[in-house]
């Protein structure tokens, strides 16, 4: 069982530049969600879905939208890159929203 | 709005040394809480939860973790680390709407 599949692992990006970064599950989870990762911060929920056709933005939606098209994947779309969105992107999955959640491995992400 | 609060950001042990992160979260009602580690360069696994009964909760490699709820809190303790406790330790708080929110994060270092 893989589990949380992210992709890429770690990609360098001009500001500016589409991207998206994938994520699959194989748990039929419910609940999926996009963290960014930075120093001192911790992790900040960017956006969430708690069932397939539903979305929410969460602590730091600015610059990202997200689709959940089916159960299994939960694709993170920057519109247009910018420096400051260079971080580490942990997606994560729960069964339902209440319970804990399992974390992907990351995409590491640099704008310049 | 719910939040959680960890003050110790960084914390030096040696091995045998005894261990207890502080945690404290705001929000009135009904709370699930959860502790999570991150090994350098690693994921988020999940190291110990609490939902109900029991205050005291026991988790994986020996840790554990007491809610107080008169204070608001959620501790992890451990009777005595090692050098392969050396991660950053994260306490996160669902309240069942939607999201989880993560602590600023407490990074150990063991030293052997």
């Amino acid at each position: 069982i893989a589990g949380i599949t992210q992709a890429p692992t770690s990609q360098i990006l001009a500001a500016g530049r589409r991207m998206t970064l994938r994520c699959t599950q194989d748990m039929r989870h419910n609940a999926m969600y996009w963290y960014r990762q930075d120093l001192g911060l911790g992790l900040r929920l960017i956006h969430y879905s708690n069932t397939a056709g539903t979305t929410g933005k969460g602590e730091v939606p600015d610059g990202y939208s997200v689709s959940r098209a089916n159960t299994d994947d939960f694709p993170l779309t920057l519109a247009s890159a910018v420096p400051s969105q260079t971080s580490v992107y942990f997606c994560a999955s729960s069964e339902r929203e209440n319970t804990e959640a399992f974390f992907g491995q990351g995409t590491r992400l640099t704008v310049v | 709005a719910q939040s959680v609060s960890q003050h110790n950001h960084h914390v030096i042990l040696s091995e045998a040394a005894s261990l207890e992160l502080g945690c404290n979260y705001s929000y009135g009602g009904t709370v699930n809480l959860f502790w999570y580690v991150q090994y350098p360069g690693q994921h988020l696994q999940l190291l110990l939860k609490y939902f109900s009964g029991d205050p005291l909760v026991k988790g994986i490699k020996g840790f554990e973790a007491e809610f107080i709820k008169s204070k608001f809190s959620f501790n992890l303790r451990k009777p005595s680390v090692q050098w392969s406790d050396t991660a950053e330790y994260f306490c996160a708080l669902n309240t069942g709407f939607q999201k989880l929110v993560f602590g600023t994060g407490t990074r150990l270092l063991v030293s052997p």
